[in-house]
Formats: C-alpha cells, sequence, structure tokens
C-alpha cells in the first residue's frame, strides 16, 4: 500500500531554531508539494516539484523558508529562523502529472 | 487567479439524511477536480477525482458530479452515517498549472 510518509509527525521548538521536515513521496511519482494548514488561511501552496527541479515556490517566504529534493526519494523543507507564526500542519503530497494527489500525514509545528 | 469556495462551511444532519455539499471555481479551465475528506488532526484523504471532460464520478455512496461551464461541483452523500463525520475540501488544478487550489471546506457532523 505505498503512501506519501513525513517526518516528524509532531515538532515543537523555540523561537529562533532551525527546522527541518522530510518527506518521502510515493514511489514513481513526479511531481510534490509542500502545503500548510492554518485554520484562518486553509491549505495554501508553499512549493512544487517536478521531476526533482522546483517550479514554483511563489507561495513560500524565502528569507527564512527553503525546499529541495536532494534524490527522488526524499524532500525536504526548512524553516531558519522559526517564528510563532509559522505554526501550523505541514503536509507533503506527491503525484504523476495532472492525475490524483495523495497527501502525506502532515506535521504539526509548534513555534513557542 | 482561481478562487474556490465551499458551501456551507458546516452542516450537521441526524444518520441517514442524504446531503450535497457544494463547491465553486472561479475559472472554468480546469484539468480536473478532486474532493478530498479530512479527519481531526489527520491528513487528506483523496475520495474521488472528476476529470474536466467527465460528468460524474461514483465510489459507494459518494457521487461527485462537475459542471465545468458554471464552474460547480457538488459531492453527494447516501444515507450518511456517523463515520462520515469530517471536513470535506474540494480542490482543482487550473490548465496550465499542476497544483491544487483549496476551498475552505465544508465541516460535515452525522449524528447518531
Amino acid at each position: 500500500d505505498a503512501r506519501v510518509t513525513q517526518t516528524p509527525r509532531h515538532k515543537v521548538t523555540e523561537m529562533g531554531q532551525e527546522v527541518t521536515m522530510r518527506c518521502q513521496p510515493i514511489l514513481g511519482h513526479n511531481t510534490v508539494f509542500w502545503y500548510r494548514q492554518t485554520m484562518m488561511q486553509g491549505l495554501e501552496l508553499l512549493a512544487y516539484f517536478r521531476n526533482r527541479a522546483p517550479l514554483d515556490d511563489s507561495g513560500m517566504p524565502k528569507d527564512r523558508f527553503s525546499a529541495e529534493m536532494p534524490d527522488a526519494t526524499l524532500a525536504t523543507l526548512k524553516i531558519q529562523p522559526s517564528e510563532p507564526r509559522d505554526s501550523a500542519v505541514y503536509f507533503c503530497a506527491s503525484g504523476l502529472d495532472w492525475s490524483h494527489r495523495f497527501f502525506g500525514p502532515g506535521t504539526r509545528l509548534t513555534v513557542l | 487567479k482561481q478562487e474556490v469556495t465551499q458551501i456551507p462551511a458546516a452542516l450537521s444532519v441526524p444518520e441517514g439524511e442524504n446531503l450535497v455539499l457544494n463547491c465553486s471555481f472561479t475559472d472554468s479551465a480546469i484539468y480536473n477536480l478532486q474532493w478530498f475528506r479530512q479527519d481531526p488532526g489527520k491528513g487528506l484523504t483523496s475520495l474521488l477525482l472528476i476529470q474536466s471532460s467527465q460528468r460524474e464520478q461514483t465510489s459507494g455512496r459518494l457521487n461527485a458530479s462537475l459542471d465545468k461551464s458554471s464552474g460547480r461541483s457538488t459531492l453527494y452523500i447516501a444515507a450518511s452515517q456517523p463515520g462520515d463525520s469530517a471536513t470535506y475540501l474540494c480542490a482543482v488544478i487550473s490548465e496550465g498549472y499542476s497544483t491544487l487550489t483549496f476551498g475552505k471546506g465544508t465541516m460535515l457532523l452525522v449524528s447518531p
């Protein structure tokens, strides 16, 4: 049963600390997405990769956020330095071209 | 810019009722529309995907319809059960893009 995995599932950190979230997309999928979910804004796209190349990161605060895909089995989202307003659930999703999108269980981030 | 709206924001029904969730989108140039379910504190589970050339998709007690020209989709749930209680999200992939644009969701509560 192929699924997207994310680590860690929960993260509590203090303001100013670096946070790294990891995602393993479904094998064979060529698109990977990072979304952030908050009560106020709902689901917002942060970054999007196709065949490991970053295609859209316009939704990401570039001064503190960075997203990479070092290989086809790993996507990372890094926040440095973290701020309390970054507290949210971060979802990774993968898919094949324009077909179904499959979401991971999310990383719940709390920045104190 | 594509915008997706879901009405109502919350819905409470007794068990056994048939119900309809509504989704509208501002730009009818879409590749497909996907309905997701999200349980509290969990990730998103894909329910149905309708391609732009299709009118409807069915899975068990769920039926999703698409009227692309008018920018509308409905999710019909037959014989609702308490286990259907969750937030239902509608999302579209617009032509020229690979990313999903989400609505804010409808929170459904089915009481025994």
